[in-house]
C-alpha cells in the first residue's frame, strides 16, 4: 500500500524557521495537503494543493513541492505552533487517501 | 460559518455497533462530500471512506468493508457513520470532515470528533 513518510519530531527555537518534510512516490503526480492538530482538538487545514493557504491561516505557514518530497515551512515559529502536523495525499489512481504518520513540532 | 457538529462520546461492548452523527450547517449540504477519519489513542489519522450527500453514494476503505455504513438525511443535513462488530482496536476518535466535490480528496473543516470506546 502507498505510504507517506514524515519525521516523527522536529524542534525549533522561537522565531526560527521549521521545516517538516513528507515523502511519497506519487507526490510528483498528486497534490499534498497539510493539517495542524493541537492536543484534544480536531485537525485544521493549513495548506492545500501543495502551496495554497486557506483564508485565516497565518502567512508564516507555507508549502512547497519538489519531486517526491513536499515541505511545510513555518517561518518565525511561535509557541502556539507546537502541535502535530500531518501531510495527506492520494495514491496515483485516486483510489484512496493516505496520511503521513505525523510530525510533532516542539518550539523551545 | 461552515460547521460540522458531531454526536457525543460512546462506550460500547465488543461485538456491538455504534452510530455517530455529523450535522452540517453554513453551506449547501448536497454540494460537498463528507469523509470519515478516525484516530486511535496516540496514533495518526486513518481515512475510512466517503459519502456524497447529493445521491448518497459511498466508497469505503477495504479494511472497513462489510462493517461500516455511511448514510445521510438531507432533510436535516446530517450524515451518519455506523460501525458494527466492534472490537477493542476500534477505540478511537471518529471525525467527519467536509471535502470539495470530485478528486483529489481533502478535508476542511472537520467536526469536533466523537470518542468511541470499546470495552467489556
Amino acid at each position: 500500500s502507498y505510504e507517506l513518510t514524515q519525521p516523527p519530531s522536529v524542534s525549533v527555537s522561537p522565531g526560527q524557521t521549521a521545516k517538516i518534510t513528507c515523502s511519497g512516490d506519487a507526490l510528483p503526480k498528486q497534490y499534498a495537503y497539510w493539517y495542524q492538530q493541537k492536543p484534544g482538538q480536531a485537525p485544521v487545514l493549513l495548506i492545500y494543493k501543495d502551496t495554497e493557504r486557506p483564508s485565516g491561516i497565518p502567512e508564516r505557514f507555507s508549502g512547497s513541492s519538489s519531486g517526491t518530497t513536499v515541505t511545510l515551512t513555518i517561518s518565525g515559529a511561535q509557541a502556539e505552533d507546537e502541535a502535530d502536523y500531518y501531510c495527506q495525499s492520494a495514491d496515483s489512481s485516486y483510489t484512496y487517501v493516505v496520511f503521513g504518520g505525523g510530525t510533532k513540532l516542539t518550539v523551545l | 460559518q461552515v460547521q460540522l457538529v458531531q454526536s457525543g462520546a460512546e462506550v460500547k461492548k465488543p461485538g456491538a455497533s455504534v452510530k455517530v452523527s455529523c450535522k452540517a450547517s453554513g453551506y449547501t449540504f448536497a454540494t460537498y462530500y463528507i469523509h470519515w477519519v478516525r484516530q486511535a489513542p496516540g496514533q495518526g489519522l486513518e481515512w475510512m471512506g466517503i459519502i456524497k450527500p447529493s445521491g448518497g453514494s459511498t466508497s469505503y476503505v477495504q479494511k472497513f468493508q462489510g462493517r461500516v455504513t455511511m448514510t445521510r438525511d438531507t432533510s436535516t443535513s446530517t450524515v451518519y457513520m455506523e460501525l458494527s462488530s466492534l472490537r477493542s482496536e476500534d477505540t478511537a476518535v471518529y471525525y467527519c470532515a467536509r471535502g470539495p466535490p470530485g478528486t483529489p480528496y481533502w478535508f476542511d473543516p472537520w467536526g469536533q470528533g466523537t470518542l468511541v470506546t470499546v470495552s467489556s
